[in-house]
């Protein structure tokens, strides 16, 4: 099975700051690569699927890039309402992973 | 609109068995595979398995192959996961999800199970 190693853990950053996130694949899964938004009791959120294009509805600020094995995920000017834990997803020869998370914090 | 909406929170003993439904309604049922994902406490999130409600084919997540099974009921477009042999450590929030085979884009709430002696 296909690893994915995401990072950081968790990070704090401030209202309006630039933050990335990183995943990567243990093999190549070219652009098969999603991301999600977790809030604490509710359902997780596509923002992002095929490593670059935005879900309908996601705000312009949320962006990923990457193909291969490493990918990274954006947030331009981090909004109090980006409280939430991000995760990476992989698709590959029929079965899905989940990276470990990232949690972000406004500080 | 579309809305997945799962069954109610369980508590188990270990090595029972749990059943979990998941009722969708607002498009096509036959037309999007239905993943289901958990997340134990503290913990993140773990596919589990997809089924394809147009021909019951499953696919299932090496952690998980045999005592887990995915069915569906497209009569009444409901999906279903069977989990065996339940162990503590299968507390966790199950939920059941819409979308691609490589994606997933819309969520249930999620059931609570709860495996304890």
């Amino acid at each position: 099975d296909i690893q994915m190693t995401q990072s950081p853990s968790s990070l704090s950053a401030s209202v309006g700051d630039r933050i990335t996130i990183t995943c990567q694949a243990s093999q190549d899964i070219s652009n098969y690569l999603n991301w999600y938004q977790h809030k604490p009791g509710k359902a997780p959120k596509l923002l992002i699927y095929d490593a670059s294009n935005l879900e309908t509805g996601v705000p312009s600020r949320f962006s990923g890039s990457g193909s291969g094995t490493d990918f990274t995920f954006t947030i331009n000017s981090l909004q109090p309402e980006d409280t939430a834990t991000y995760y990476c997803q992989q698709y590959d020869n029929l079965l899905l992973t989940f990276g470990g998370g990232t949690k972000v914090e406004i500080k | 609109q579309v809305q997945l909406v799962q069954s109610g929170a369980e508590v188990k003993k270990p090595g029972a068995s749990v059943k979990v439904s998941c009722k969708a309604s607002g498009y096509t049922f036959t037309g999007q595979y239905i993943h289901w994902v958990r997340q134990a406490p503290g913990q993140g999130l773990q596919w589990m398995g997809r089924i394809n409600p147009n021909t019951g084919g499953t696919n299932y997540a090496q952690n998980f192959q045999g005592r887990v099974t995915l069915t569906r009921d497209t009569s009444i477009s409901t999906a279903y996961l069977d989990l065996i042999s339940l162990r503590s450590d299968d507390t966790a929030v199950y939920f059941c999800a819409r979308g691609a085979t490589s994606y997933i884009n819309y969520w249930g709430q999620g059931t609570l199970v709860t495996v304890s002696s």
